[in-house]
């Protein structure tokens, strides 16, 4: 039991197709995030939420439409996608107002857009 | 902004040695916090020490512990007695401490373990 859990594992999509990535943390937390992590780049981050709002959005292109529903959930919607897309998105949960507290980050779902 | 640099891609070390990871970052803040992930082949992410850049002790979690020189802006984790568990890509990573502000993370260093 990681605390955050990450669904599917792994996804292989046409670049036309619409897919969800799901995030549920078991923590209390009340900040949610989505990292991208390529191959030999720094996780990039995507977008943050606390208490559900969203409070930070990276630049993140619209072909990528995050959810979230309740502290505990956080989704992630697919359309569109271009094959640079693929990658590893992790996603994680941390105490918001706490700067001390660490993030616990999920298994990740592994990406392929084809 | 802040930015966070692992001049190591890849190391290597002996079953019970000790290696050194790098770490340098860059920024005008005077208080934040550093930390070391480490990602086995799981994928999952998971903390292994962090130092608060108000104290100068060096932090220390059972094997693993920093040498934060603060001036120099260089935070390197120090892995004693390495275990085979110990593969995996080991991400600095840097916090300001201003609001809920996320992580950046440096690149990471892949650590290899050898029996």
């Amino acid at each position: 039991e990681t605390g955050v859990t990450q669904t599917p594992r792994h996804l292989v999509m046409g670049m036309t197709n619409k897919k969800s990535l799901k995030c549920e943390q078991h923590l209390g937390h009340n900040a949610m995030y989505w990292y991208k992590q390529s191959a030999k780049k720094p996780l990039e981050l995507m977008f943050v939420y606390n208490f559900k709002e969203q409070t930070e959005n990276n630049s993140v292109p619209s072909r990528f439409s995050p959810e979230c529903p309740n502290s505990s959930h956080l989704f992630l919607h697919l359309h569109t996608l271009q094959p640079e897309d693929s990658a590893l998105y992790l996603c994680a949960s941390s105490q918001g107002g706490d700067y001390n507290s660490p993030l616990h980050f999920g298994n990740g779902t592994r990406l392929t857009v084809t | 902004a802040q930015t966070v640099t692992q001049s190591q891609p890849e190391m290597s070390v002996q079953e019970a040695e000790t290696v050194t990871l790098s770490c340098t970052y860059d920024t005008s803040e005077n208080n934040y916090y550093l930390f070391w992930y480490k990602q086995p082949p799981s994928r999952q992410m998971i903390l292994v020490i962090r130092q608060e850049a108000y104290k100068q002790q060096n932090a220390t979690e059972n094997r693993f512990s920093v040498n934060f020189q603060k001036a120099a802006k260089s935070f390197s984790l120090k892995i004693s007695d390495s275990q085979l568990g110990d593969t995996a890509m080991y991400f600095c990573a840097f916090r300001r401490l201003a609001g809920n502000t996320p992580l950046v993370f440096g690149k990471g260093t892949r650590l290899s373990v050898i029996a």
